[in-house]
């Protein structure tokens, strides 16, 4: 499984765009790139998910380069609610292994 | 609604007395996990079950024991508790793992304080 690594934390501005990057040197060809979002007294949920390129959907976008080896979590226009810890994940190839590593996580602080 | 179910959601309890963390989920999926997340560590991976009576351990599965009797159900259970197992803990399910990572549902945790 390969191990990731992330800032601690992050700060930034409501109305700012914020990009998280997620170190990942040892990523396998099949492994996929997962963000969870984490808000105080909850569990994670699921934002995005991607393979390679980019990916897009309602609440962000997720670049991932031709080397694979790190991948780029991008919040555009962040409010004061977009305030949380962000988990990347990396794994799993084809239904053989239950096994996941989140890491530390990034917490980011929006301010107004 | 779907939903992952954690029971109960604060305990206090001391060194050596049994406990069990109830996991229910009604999504009919294959795969549930158990985590814990202390500070400075993120979350952490305890058990994980791939299907009814199938289950594996995760990074840090000392000083706990997982059941898989049911198909929504899958308890945590401490037989003798320490103070280092203090923590939050989450329980989800999924999807069976198969083409790219299955997204998980999580339960709103269990804060379990060890005295």
């Amino acid at each position: 499984l390969a191990k990731t690594t992330q800032p601690i934390s992050m700060d930034s501005y409501e109305g700012q765009e914020v990009n998280i990057t997620c170190s990942h040197n040892n990523i396998a060809t099949n492994d996929y790139i997962t963000w969870y979002q984490q808000f105080p007294s909850q569990g994670p949920r699921f934002i995005i998910q991607g393979y390679k390129t980019k990916v897009t959907n309602e609440v962000a976008s997720l670049f991932i380069p031709a080397d694979r080896k790190s991948s780029t979590l991008s919040l555009p226009r962040v409010s004061l609610s977009d305030t949380a810890v962000y988990y990347c994940l990396v794994g799993e190839s084809s239904g053989n292994t239950g096994k996941l590593i989140f890491g530390q996580g990034t917490t980011l602080q929006v301010k107004p | 609604e779907a939903q992952v179910t954690q029971n109960p959601r604060y305990l206090i309890t001391v060194t050596g007395k049994k406990l069990t963390v109830t996991c229910s989920q009604n999504m009919n999926h294959e795969y549930m996990s158990w985590y814990r997340q202390d500070p400075g560590l993120g979350l952490r991976q305890i058990y994980y079950s791939m299907n009814v009576e199938v289950t594996d351990k995760g990074d840090v599965p000392e000083g706990y024991k997982v059941s898989r009797k049911e198909k929504r159900n899958f308890p945590l259970i401490l037989e003798s508790p320490s103070p280092n197992q203090t923590s939050l803990y989450f329980c989800a399910s999924s999807e069976i793992p198969g083409q790219g990572h299955q997204p998980q549902h999580f339960g709103d945790g269990t804060r379990l304080s060890i005295l």
